[in-house]
């Protein structure tokens, strides 16, 4: 069946401007995680959606990330006023349920740069 | 940070198997072992999870020691599609509900021909 999709793949933004990354999870998946990898870096949390509820957003690095998921499937990533250091691969993953018994599945990430 | 230690890097030859270690001393009695691993460019692909008991499937196969704070994941007959980042995570559970993945460096597999 169909992964996790996202897109764009690949993002080039100019600093200041504002991007949108978009997340398709695998239909049916309750559970909608980001993640920020840095180059050489394993990824990192930023945000965990349970359905359209947002429960955790404790990694978000600052007020400029937002990201919502407001029916409860697909996700959206949001970076206002973006600067060099955002630059990273943004992964995002989908688990069928809650629960630490769950996989997480990953998409490809969206690979952007800012200059 | 990771609650799992992990040698930085391993080699091993193509069609012998490949040991991963991991180190996690402090995990507690309810928390998963996963193993994640991630070839250049693309996303992290699921392998195996396991709580207590050791674990197989069409990938790997997942030994837990008996007082939980070691793992080793096995790779049987390793390929050169195996090159990849290993990530041994324990998988957190936080105030709220969240489920999040905290990884690690990992370890880099080289299998060679």
């Amino acid at each position: 069946g169909a992964g996790v999709s996202q897109s764009p793949r690949y993002k080039v933004a100019k600093r200041g401007q504002d991007v949108a990354l978009r997340c398709d999870p695998i239909s049916g998946h309750v559970s909608l995680f980001w993640y920020q990898q840095a180059l050489g870096q394993g990824p990192e949390f930023l945000t965990y959606f349970q359905n359209e509820a947002q429960l955790d957003k404790s990694g978000l690095p600052s007020d400029r990330f937002f990201a919502e998921r407001p029916e409860g499937s697909v996700s959206t990533l949001k970076i206002q006023r973006t600067q060099q250091e955002d630059s990273a691969v943004y992964l995002c993953a989908s688990s069928l349920w809650s629960g630490s018994s769950y996989e997480q599945y990953f998409g490809p990430g969206t690979r952007l740069t800012v200059t | 940070d990771a609650k799992t230690t992990q040698p930085p890097s391993m080699d091993c030859a193509e069609g012998r198997a490949a040991n991963l270690p991991c180190n996690h001393s402090t995990i507690s009695g309810n928390e998963y072992v996963y193993w994640y691993r991630q070839i250049h460019s693309q996303g992290p692909q699921y392998i195996i999870h396991g709580l207590k008991n050791n674990e197989t499937n069409e990938m790997a196969s997942l030994i837990i020691t008996e007082d939980r704070k070691s793992s080793t994941l096995i790779l049987p007959h390793a390929t050169l599609r195996d090159t990849a980042v290993y990530y041994c995570i324990v998988r957190e559970l936080t105030q709220g509900g969240s489920e999040k993945l905290v990884f690690g460096k990992g370890t880099k597999l080289t299998v060679n021909p």
